[in-house]
C-alpha cells in the first residue's frame, strides 16, 4: 500500500542543522509533487515546502525560506528536508505528504518525525 | 487575504448533521480539501475537489462551496467522527494555506 515514512528528527540546539528524510513506497514516487507540513505541539497544521515531481521547482513558506531546503532522489524514492539555523519555533512534528492533485490535496500523510529545538 | 478561517469548536448530537465551514478569499479561485485528525494520529484526507471522497471515507462526509466559503458536512454524525478538522487551499502566490482547525465534539 501507499506508505510514507519519515525519519531524522530529534533534539537540536538553536542555530544548528538537521536533515529529515521521507521514504516512499507503494506508488510511482517520481510522478508526484511532495510536501512537508508541520504541526507545533497543540497547534494547527502549517505548510512548510513543496517540490515538484522532478525536483525542478521548489517553494517554501515565508517562515522557513532561506533556512530550509527541500530535495528529492527519485532513484531512491526519498525526499529530504535540510533544516538550518533552527529556532525554537521550528519545534514541531514534521509530516511528509504526497500531493494527490491540484497542489493542495494531501494524501497520504506519513506518521511524522518530531523535531525539538531547545 | 491569504488566510482560511474556521470556527475553533463545533458540537453535534449523535446522529445529527453538522456543517464545518472554512472562509477565505482564495476559495473563490481554488477549491478546498478537508482533513480529519484524531488525537495522536496523522491527518487523513476526507474530501477534496468538487465533493470527492477518497476510497474508504464514509458517504456521510460531503463537501460544498459557495463564494469564499467551503463547507464540510457530516450527515448522521457518529462517535468516531469526533476529531479536529482542517481545510486547506492555495493563496494568490500559489502557496498552500491551512485553516486553523475545528474541534468537533459529538454529544
Amino acid at each position: 500500500q501507499v506508505q510514507l515514512v519519515e525519519s531524522g528528527g530529534g533534539v537540536v540546539q538553536p542555530g544548528r542543522s538537521l536533515r529529515l528524510s521521507c521514504a516512499a513506497s507503494g506508488f510511482s514516487f517520481g510522478g508526484y509533487a511532495m510536501h512537508w507540513v508541520r504541526q507545533a505541539p497543540g497547534r494547527g497544521l502549517e505548510w512548510v515546502a513543496v517540490i515538484s515531481y522532478d525536483g525542478s521547482k521548489r517553494e517554501y513558506a515565508d517562515s522557513v525560506g532561506g533556512r530550509f531546503t527541500i530535495s528529492r532522489d527519485n532513484s531512491k524514492n526519498t525526499m529530504f528536508l535540510q533544516m538550518s539555523s533552527l529556532r525554537p519555533d521550528d519545534t514541531a512534528l514534521y509530516y511528509c505528504v504526497r500531493d494527490r492533485v491540484a497542489g493542495s490535496t494531501f494524501d497520504p500523510w506519513g506518521q511524522g518525525t518530531q523535531v525539538t529545538v531547545s | 487575504s491569504s488566510e482560511l478561517t474556521q470556527d475553533p469548536a463545533v458540537s453535534v448530537a449523535l446522529g445529527q448533521t453538522v456543517r464545518i465551514t472554512c472562509q477565505g478569499d482564495s476559495l473563490r479561485d481554488f477549491s478546498a480539501s478537508w482533513y480529519q485528525q484524531k488525537p495522536g494520529q496523522a491527518p487523513v484526507l476526507v474530501i477534496y475537489g468538487k465533493n470527492i471522497r477518497p476510497s474508504g471515507i464514509p458517504d456521510r462526509f460531503s463537501g460544498s462551496s459557495s463564494g469564499n466559503t467551503a463547507s464540510l458536512s457530516i450527515t448522521g454524525a457518529q462517535a468516531e467522527d469526533e476529531a479536529d478538522y482542517y481545510c486547506n487551499s492555495r493563496d494568490s502566490s500559489g502557496h498552500v494555506i491551512f485553516g486553523g482547525g475545528t474541534k468537533l465534539t459529538v454529544l
